[in-house]
């Protein structure tokens, strides 16, 4: 059973730091790993999709880089702002069809000015 | 923003009363899915659906089942509540072409099981 683990569960930074969000999954037989956002009493927000065969993929000042043999993603955020102030969640897509996800439990993070 | 809704938004019921949930989508998307989310747990899938009349259990779905007769709808039904169904109940769509798609997440509802 693919198990999905987020590291640090909360996190405090000042405005301005850049700051690495960690993920790790037991299963590295994946199809893919994305990063989704949420805010407090919301649904969640796509960020980034990172395919299998695929290192990294960027979106303005988020990056996030996949290792997949050695079951790990780390989401890059440059030049934090409050408003990244949020949970981020990871969540992987494994064999067996239906674009079926397996989330983390989050990284609560918290940009202070 | 994909256009899911979900109602109720809030609810309150008592333990063994029977509960429906109700997800709309305007995408024409082929796949959908209900997720529960609980402190410590994370999302978990509860059911899904992959077209009309085809669904399909997740990791967590006893207690639960699920109805689709529409695209555009996909029914969560509680058949006899339990406090333990306290959760918030997240609804999401994809549509499921060649794999690897993204998905779309519903604004949640909230469930409590008095």
């Amino acid at each position: 059973k693919q198990e999905v683990t987020q590291i640090p569960a909360a996190l405090s930074v000042p405005e301005g730091e850049n700051l690495v969000l960690n993920c790790s999954f037991t299963d590295s037989a994946i199809y893919n790993l994305q990063w989704f956002r949420q805010d407090p009493g919301k649904g969640l927000t796509s960020l980034l999709l990172i395919q299998s065969s695929q290192r990294e993929q960027t979106s303005g000042r988020l990056n996030a880089s996949l290792d997949k043999s050695s079951g790990r993603s780390t989401l890059y955020i440059a030049a934090s702002q409050p408003g990244d102030s949020a949970t981020y969640l990871c969540a992987v897509e494994g064999p067996g069809g239906g674009n079926k996800l397996t989330f983390g439990t989050g990284t609560q993070l918290k940009v202070e000015l | 923003d994909a256009g899911i809704t979900q109602s109720p938004r809030h609810k309150v019921t008592e333990t063994g009363t029977p509960v429906t949930l109700r997800c709309h989508q305007t995408e024409n998307h082929r796949y959908m899915y209900w997720y529960r989310q609980d402190p410590g747990h994370g999302l978990r899938l509860i059911h899904y659906s992959y077209g009309v009349k085809d669904t399909d259990k997740g990791e967590v779905s006893d207690g639960y089942s699920v109805s689709r007769s529409k695209t555009e709808d996909f029914l969560l039904t509680l058949e006899s509540a339990t406090s333990s169904q306290t959760s918030v109940y997240f609804c999401a769509i994809s549509s499921g072409q060649g794999g690897g798609e993204t998905q779309y997440f519903g604004p949640g509802t909230r469930l409590l099981v008095l």
